[in-house]
């Protein structure tokens, strides 16, 4: 089993809906959370992160985290054709210390939103 | 602002050969990383550093080398090329965890 589990769609959307894009995962040291978004041959660009449980929001976007569940959320509102990406979530289960770079990745979910 | 900058952006390269894949950023960053990314399998953490002068390994380090001697530059050092390396490497730099700025990754394929 991965340590984390995320869909990779491909999903498809028209304009305006509401996407869901989740993750789940075993590892219950995780602590931080976060949100990349890949465009195609870019490097991934950090969309948002959050701390332990709870929401948080920023703009159109907003990522939960149920810790209870081991299961991780990002929503877009209102879905642009720029919103078409690969999503990625990924974890850590510390800030610095012996943990210096090491997120652990999931496979990414290709997100297509369509005119 | 360039931010973190990866060259060169693809490369072909025979079983055996060796190179160097660059990466610079401008943004007085302590922490840099280099990860590979292979199809459907996510990020890997190769080596990181959190300062000039001291680095360490990560998940998948074997086969890889790196040196900081400046804040600015973190190269990376593929000896021996295998097929195996064929992926796509990306630098990353972050004033502090967990937050990082990826470049535009680089292209290598061993053949």
């Amino acid at each position: 089993q991965k340590e984390v589990e995320q869909d990779p769609g491909p999903l498809s959307v028209p304009e305006g809906a509401i996407v869901s894009l989740n993750c789940t995962y075993s590892n219950s040291a995780f602590q931080y959370f976060m949100w990349y978004r890949q465009y195609s041959r870019k490097g991934p660009e950090l969309l948002m992160y959050t701390y332990s449980s709870g929401n948080k929001e920023d703009g159109r976007f907003t990522a939960q985290v149920d810790k209870s569940s081991k299961y991780i959320s990002l929503f877009i509102r209102d879905s642009q054709p720029s919103d078409s990406a690969t999503y990625l979530c990924a974890m850590k289960e510390s800030a610095g210390g012996t943990s210096y770079g090491k997120l652990t990745f999931g496979q990414g979910t290709i997100l297509t939103v369509h005119p | 602002n360039a931010g973190v900058t990866q060259t060169p952006k693809f490369r072909i390269l025979k079983i055996g050969q060796s190179m160097t894949l660059q990466c610079t950023q401008d943004m007085n960053h302590n922490y840099m990383y280099w990860y590979r990314q292979d199809p459907g399998m996510g990020l890997k953490l190769i080596y990181y550093s959190v300062g000039a002068g001291i680095t360490d390994k990560g998940e998948v380090p074997n086969g890889y080398n790196v040196s900081r001697s400046t804040t600015e530059d973190f190269p990376l050092r593929l000896e021996l090329a295998a097929p195996s390396q064929t992926s796509v490497y990306f630098c990353a730099s972050s004033y502090r965890e967990p937050e990082a700025f990826f470049g535009q990754g680089t292209r290598l394929t061993v053949v």
